[in-house]
């Protein structure tokens, strides 16, 4: 099918530990854009890369980063980890344009205990 | 501040209804994106709008954007239970804002038989 694919889909970490989350975008994308969604919210933009360079950034700290391969794909780390950044943790590919439309994966579920 | 107001959060009908959520902003979008999205997966592309006025048909499902561009809605009609699940709506800004979308809270739809 070549969609979206994160890793893990389930994770549980400490308060004070950093984690990596991996996404392979659909086949043909480029553009990978990294959400945070917390139960019962909406997405929150965290970055998009392209290009293997962040190209924009939404309202996250520093303890945010992350990282684009030159096969697209990408990482997104959190360092530090406090009990809000327990989320959902969604990856989309896109074309640099957007307006196709963006590709979700199904995400990882991050549990800081 | 929330840039795309959802209403209503929350809708329980019964099958055969019609229904129409709605997706209000004060800013300008270059395009708008309706997702659905269900427990544990990725929000799933429904349609994007994009120029002021359009109206576009997918099955029972309509969309239109409206001709300011800082607006729209989707209306079901005949709902069924498969209809079930969080709708929602997203925006890019464009331009130096970038193609990052902005998404709403959701309206989680319940449809029940």
């Amino acid at each position: 099918d070549a969609g979206v694919t994160q890793s893990p889909t389930h994770l549980i970490k400490t308060r004070g530990q950093q984690v990596t989350l991996r996404c392979s975008p659909k086949s043909g994308h480029d553009t990978v854009s990294w959400y945070q969604q917390a139960l019962g919210q909406g997405p929150q933009f965290i970055f998009q890369y392209y290009e293997e360079e962040e190209r924009q950034r939404g309202n996250f700290p520093d303890r945010f980063s992350g990282h684009q391969f030159p096969n697209y794909s990408s990482e997104l780390n959190v360092n530090a980890l406090l009990l809000g950044d327990s989320a959902l943790y969604l990856c989309a590919s896109s074309f640099p344009t957007g307006a196709s439309g963006y590709t979700f994966g199904s995400g990882t579920r991050l549990t800081v205990v | 501040t929330q840039l795309l107001e959802q209403s209503p959060q929350f809708l329980s009908i019964q099958e055969g209804e019609n229904l129409t959520v709605y997706c209000n902003s004060s800013s300008v979008f270059s395009s708008l994106q309706w997702y659905r999205q269900e427990p544990g997966e990725g929000p799933v592309l429904l349609v994007t709008v994009v120029t002021g006025g359009e109206v576009k048909k997918l099955k029972r499902l309509t969309f239109q954007f409206g001709d300011a561009r800082k607006d729209s809605s989707l209306h079901i009609t005949a709902a069924q239970p498969g209809d079930t699940g969080l709708y929602l709506c997203a925006g890019a800004l464009g331009g130096q804002a970038g193609t990052a979308l902005i998404f709403g809270k959701g309206t989680t739809l319940s449809v029940s038989s």
